[in-house]
């Protein structure tokens, strides 16, 4: 069964440093979703992404983050300058734009030290 | 605006009864309803939709949940509960084209205790 996989699964970073996030949605699909889980908070949406541009974005999603899909397969979200409040767990989805069905990678757990 | 109440942080239950997993939600639109799991170091999986059609939607493993318009509620029912079913459920809103963002209630905690 097609899967979106995510890397690393764990990161562990300094405050002040860049990370990117990687995933690999489902390669027929066309919509590409990111969402965060600080611990003990609910999932929230961050950017959606379809036809290499940005679709929509949240609050959370300042100047310091960015999204790219930089060759076709890779959908990756990169925090420029981390802060502590950046821990969280980071969630990628795809789906194909016919169906509503979101389909989610396993996460990567971001901690700011 | 959008969003979703699940009344219980956590629920337990013993294998073979029955499982309630409580969901209101608030929209300004015609909303799509979702539940999705999520298992201990899974991912999120959807187990049932609601985009309109029938009101009782059924999913997988045996779930299902019920739209109820006047009760702005979508709770989520299993006849029977098996240990398999433990894990952190969420209730999902969006509005209802199909790729608009997710927003996700604060989840439920489910232990089934054999």
């Amino acid at each position: 069964e097609p899967e979106v996989t995510q890397t690393p699964s764990h990161q562990v970073t300094q405050m002040g440093q860049e990370v990117i996030l990687r995933c690999v949605p489902i390669s027929n699909h066309l919509y590409f979703y990111w969402y965060r889980q600080i611990l003990g908070q609910k999932v929230e949406f961050l950017v959606s992404f379809y036809n290499n541009e940005i679709s929509e974005k949240s609050e959370i999603f300042d100047d310091q983050f960015s999204v790219e899909r930089p060759d076709g397969s890779n959908f990756t979200l990169k925090i420029r300058s981390t802060k502590l409040e950046d821990s969280a767990m980071y969630f990628c989805a795809s789906l194909t734009g016919t169906s509503s069905e979101a389909f989610f990678g396993q996460g990567t757990r971001l901690t700011v030290v | 605006a959008q969003s979703v109440t699940q009344l219980d942080s956590h629920v337990s239950v013993s294998e073979g009864t029955p499982v309630l997993l409580r969901c209101n939600y608030s929209s300004s639109y015609s909303p799509s309803l979702f539940w999705y799991v999520q298992h201990p170091n899974k991912g999120l999986q959807l187990l049932l939709k609601y985009t309109s059609a029938a009101t009782l939607v059924k999913g997988i493993n045996g779930f299902e949940a019920e739209f109820k318009k006047s009760e702005t509620s979508f709770h989520l029912t299993k006849p029977s509960a098996h240990m398999s079913d433990a894990a952190e459920y969420f209730c999902v809103v969006s509005r209802s084209y199909n790729t608009d963002k997710l927003i996700f209630g604060t989840g439920t905690r489910l232990q089934v205790f054999p």
